[in-house]
């Protein structure tokens, strides 16, 4: 298996612009997972899907960012309008149904985002 | 609150000598513990886990962890330190739902 996709792997874009990332899941993971990583905050946990449906978006920082999953093989992650504080690297992860979460993530190699 | 700790930012160790990462946790109930690695521009890999039974795990690359139920740890440990292992490392608890909690992470130096 190919592992999880992300694109792009480097974005720099400048404040306000729409920023769109892009995640292929490992085929058969019913889970999905988008993180943020900074120095400051370390891995954050911005929002999980199971079977294509958000579970909990209570990460998600504001109204500006927002995640979809419209099928099992692609989801997105939003940013709209991008300010300089979304510089962060972001994370997608994915991973098997397993009784009571004991299942390990796997993560893609992520996106460096760069808002100027 | 649920929570990790890494007390150490870094932890710097000679080629050969043997490795501890360590790793404590507060969480209601009983966690599932994990360990992960992170090399330089990629994302994290799964190096091992903790569910239950045997509170000596082994993982990948030689690592192993020791699960302490009574001072709610779970170090990570190595016999033999390569510097190839240099990287940055991440203990994570699931309190049962998939919403893991992840540690500050502890950057391994290992001397050549």
């Amino acid at each position: 298996d190919a592992g999880v996709i992300q694109s792009p792997r480097h974005e720099v874009t400048e404040m306000g612009q729409e920023v769109t990332l892009r995640c292929k899941p490992i085929s058969g993971h019913d889970y999905l997972f988008w993180y943020r990583q900074t120095m400051m905050r370390g891995l954050e946990l911005l929002i999980y899907f199971n079977n294509n449906v958000p579970i909990d978006d209570s990460g998600m920082p504001e109204d500006r960012f927002s995640a979809k999953m419209p099928n099992a093989s692609f989801s997105t992650l939003k940013i709209q309008p991008s300010e300089p504080r979304d510089s962060a690297v972001y994370f997608c992860a994915s991973s098997p149904i397993r009784d009571r979460a004991a299942g390990e993530l796997f993560f893609g190699e992520g996106s460096r985002l760069t808002v100027l | 609150a649920q929570s990790v700790a890494q007390p150490e930012d870094q932890v710097n160790v000679a080629e050969g000598n043997p490795l501890t990462v360590k790793c404590t946790y507060s969480v209601s109930g009983n966690p599932y513990l994990f360990w992960y690695v992170q090399y330089p521009n990629r994302g994290l890999q799964f190096l091992l886990k903790y569910i239950t039974g045997d509170n000596l795990v082994k993982g990948s690359y030689g690592f192993e962890a020791e699960f302490n139920k009574s001072q709610t740890s779970f170090h990570l440990k190595k016999p033999s330190a390569l510097v190839s292992d240099s990287a940055l490392y991440f203990c994570a608890v699931s309190p049962g739902t998939y919403k893991y909690i992840f540690g500050t992470g502890t950057r391994l130096k290992v001397l050549a």
